[in-house]
């Protein structure tokens, strides 16, 4: 099972430009999120989505948004890239009817925003 | 505001036993987590407290007292795979999860 993909591993791109994460998974899981992780932070929830077709703002929501047209694609998108969006992005899923809610991660994107 | 905390950094011995813990001020409780992350992987799930108490899994124990906002990972057997940051999150009232900034784990030989 491959669980969540991103796409790309990791990116260079000049401010101004836009760019698309992509993610997906293949465990049906109703809920998905996208985190951003910097040194001596804390995850950061950017955005969230519960089920498909319904997303919502996280904490840091500024500069990015996302759409989920089907349960299995969560895609992030930044319209006009800043070099403080340089970070390390995790796209996660959960089944919210599990116990635990435990989160399952993607292997991230390192963007590098120039 | 909601804040959770956690040592930067810890140095153990490999075979010995290492307690890391997390202190938490948040929006109502509904669970805390223990997550495993490598350098430069993605984070993998350990543990999930909701009720006071030691949960134990294998050579890896996490313990929870909601009354003091606390919680600690124990680690016992320590093998040097175990280098990793240890990250602490709880789930506040809201079902959304707050972060701590990791404990990065140094085993020496």
């Amino acid at each position: 099972t491959a669980g969540i993909t991103q796409a790309p591993t990791s990116q260079i791109l000049a401010a101004g430009r836009s760019m698309t994460l992509r993610c997906t998974q293949d465990m049906r899981h109703n809920a998905m999120y996208w985190y951003r992780q910097d040194l001596g932070l804390g995850l950061r929830l950017i955005h969230y989505s519960n089920t498909a077709g319904t997303t919502g703002k996280g904490e840091v929501p500024d500069g990015y948004s996302v759409s989920r047209a089907n349960t299995d694609d969560f895609p992030l998108t930044l319209a006009s890239a800043v070099p403080s969006q340089t970070s390390v992005y995790f796209c996660a899923s959960s089944d919210s009817t599990a116990n635990t809610g435990e989160l399952f991660f993607g292997e991230g994107s390192r963007l590098t925003v120039l | 505001g909601q804040n959770i905390d956690q040592p930067t950094e810890m140095t153990a011995t490999e075979g010995a036993i290492v307690q890391i813990n997390c202190t938490y001020q948040t929006s109502g409780f509904n669970g805390l987590f223990w997550y495993q992350q490598h350098a430069g992987e993605a984070p993998t799930f350990l543990s999930y407290n909701v009720l006071d108490g030691l949960e134990e899994k294998g050579r890896f124990s996490s313990f929870l007292s909601r009354s003091k906002g606390y919680s600690y990972l124990l680690l016992k057997e320590l093998q040097m795979k175990d280098s990793a940051s240890y990250l602490c999150a709880v789930m506040d009232s809201n079902y959304q999860l707050i972060w701590g900034a990791g404990t990065k784990l140094i085993i020496k030989p």
